[in-house]
């Protein structure tokens, strides 16, 4: 069936350091990826997504990469700061279904 | 602006016992809504999602059932609740034909049943 994976379920990076959590998709329909960002007891809040038409996208200290031909996307944050300190799931989707698969989620550590 | 709020925050309930989950949206009309279900040291599983009022779809399988009373309240129901369905049950909106817009989520509910 369908998955998301990410390759390391934790990250532990220094406080000032470049992060980068990635994933694998499946299916490669997929036309709509998200990261989510979820803190302790909170439900998960969007960072940024990317479309299948783009192969990067930039926001606020955070960089999506989509490499469609392997399958792979990365979240990348410059600059950690002990606020980044949270659970960030992959999700991939779209294709105008309603069935986003979410993936298990990689803890990141921020270390001062 | 749109809010979603969820209710309760936690609950701990014997087996066997009825639930009743309730999710409301604010500051939107006709929103899909969905009902999520995380398990410790997983990613989400879609367990229903709606289009409209009455109009409710289930991915999987369960003990579980949804309805969409009003157009922004969407509520997650079991008559007997089982040991598996503890867990952590998140309720999020987006607009848009299907999961391809950006979603946003209530701060989830931690079910216990014990």
């Amino acid at each position: 069936g369908e998955s998301v994976g990410l390759h390391l379920p934790t990250l532990s990076v220094q406080e000032g350091d470049n992060s980068i959590i990635n994933c694998a998709y499946s299916n490669s329909a997929s036309d709509y990826f998200i990261w989510y960002k979820q803190e302790s007891g909170k439900g998960p809040q969007f960072i940024i997504d990317i479309r299948s038409n783009m192969d990067k996208r930039q926001g606020q200290r955070v960089t999506v990469l989509l490499n469609k031909t392997v399958k792979h996307l990365s979240l990348q944050i410059a600059a950690t700061q002990p606020g980044d300190s949270a659970v960030y799931f992959c999700a991939a989707g779209g294709t105008g279904g309603f069935k986003t698969i979410f993936g298990a989620g990689t803890r990141l550590f921020v270390k001062a | 602006s749109q809010t979603i709020h969820q209710w309760p925050a936690t609950l701990v309930q014997p087996v066997g016992s009825p639930l009743s989950l309730e999710c409301t949206v604010e500051g939107t009309s006709n929103p899909n809504l969905y009902w999520y279900r995380q398990a410790a040291g997983r990613g989400l599983q879609l367990l229903f999602y709606s289009v409209g009022i009455g109009q409710i779809s289930s991915e999987v399988p369960q003990n579980l059932s949804a309805s969409r009373p009003q157009d922004r309240q969407f509520i997650l129901s079991s008559k007997k609740l089982l040991l598996s369905d503890s867990g952590f049950y998140l309720c999020a909106w987006n607009r848009g034909i299907g999961m391809n817009t950006e979603a946003f989520f209530g701060q989830g509910t931690r079910l216990t049943v014990v």
